[in-house]
């Protein structure tokens, strides 16, 4: 069964300071990796995914099958990253999206 | 084109009572969620719709629970007698297939008194 654990249930970095929020995962195959993010008082959405290889507001995600990890980086921490963060993992086919227990990320000015 | 709408926004209910949430998932998406959000806490899967199969049921936490998605489209999801620790935000969520990005609603936040 494919499982997605967010070690960290908050996150509290001060302002400049580098981001790491942990993703590991567990399923056999070659999974789809996502992060979704929801900031204060707005919709959950997609932050990025890692097929596209994108750096989004910053944050960048790198899929290491090795340690299967999906970890998401950001060098500089801002006030407005403050949010909570969800890594998410599709196995394909028809099987549902698992979801982590997300992390709330706190960048203190 | 509209995004994920879910109604109502806000319900407040009495213990006992039956309730019933609405989910407009963008059209043509075939693939659609059940989530709760209780306060403070993470995504709690309910339920999955994936085009005509039969629903992935395995997050229902009782079987006061239960949702329909009728012609592919709408969802409505039940709560039959309705308790407090029902109280959360219900999200619901929709993607174009099974794998992709899923577009999320704004929710309705539940309260049982």
């Amino acid at each position: 069964a494919q499982r997605v654990t967010q070690p960290e249930k908050l996150l509290s970095v001060f302002k400049g300071a580098p981001v790491e929020l942990k993703c590991n995962y567990s399923y056999s195959g070659s999974p789809e990796l996502f992060w979704y993010v929801q900031y204060s008082r707005q919709r959950l959405q997609l932050l990025l995914r890692h097929i596209s290889r994108e750096s989004i507001k910053g944050f960048t995600a790198d899929l290491n099958k090795g340690e299967t990890s999906f970890h998401l980086k950001k060098p500089f921490a801002q006030e407005e990253d403050s949010a909570m963060y969800y890594c998410a993992l599709s196995s394909g086919g028809y099987q549902k999206v698992t979801f982590g227990t997300g992390t709330k990320l706190q960048v203190i000015p | 084109g509209a995004g994920v709408s879910q109604s109502p926004s806000n319900k407040v209910t009495e213990k006992g009572k039956d309730v019933e949430l609405r989910c407009d998932p963008i059209s043509g998406h075939t693939a659609l969620y059940w989530y709760r959000q209780s306060l403070g806490q993470g995504l709690e899967f309910l339920i999955y719709f994936q085009g005509n199969s039969a629903p992935d049921k395995s997050g229902l936490p009782s079987d006061r629970f239960s949702a329909e998605r009728t012609g592919g489209s709408v969802s409505t999801l039940t709560i039959q007698r309705t308790q407090q620790e029902d109280s959360a935000v219900y999200l619901c969520a929709s993607s174009r297939d099974s794998g992709e990005t899923q577009y999320f609603g704004p929710g309705t936040r539940l309260l049982v008194l």
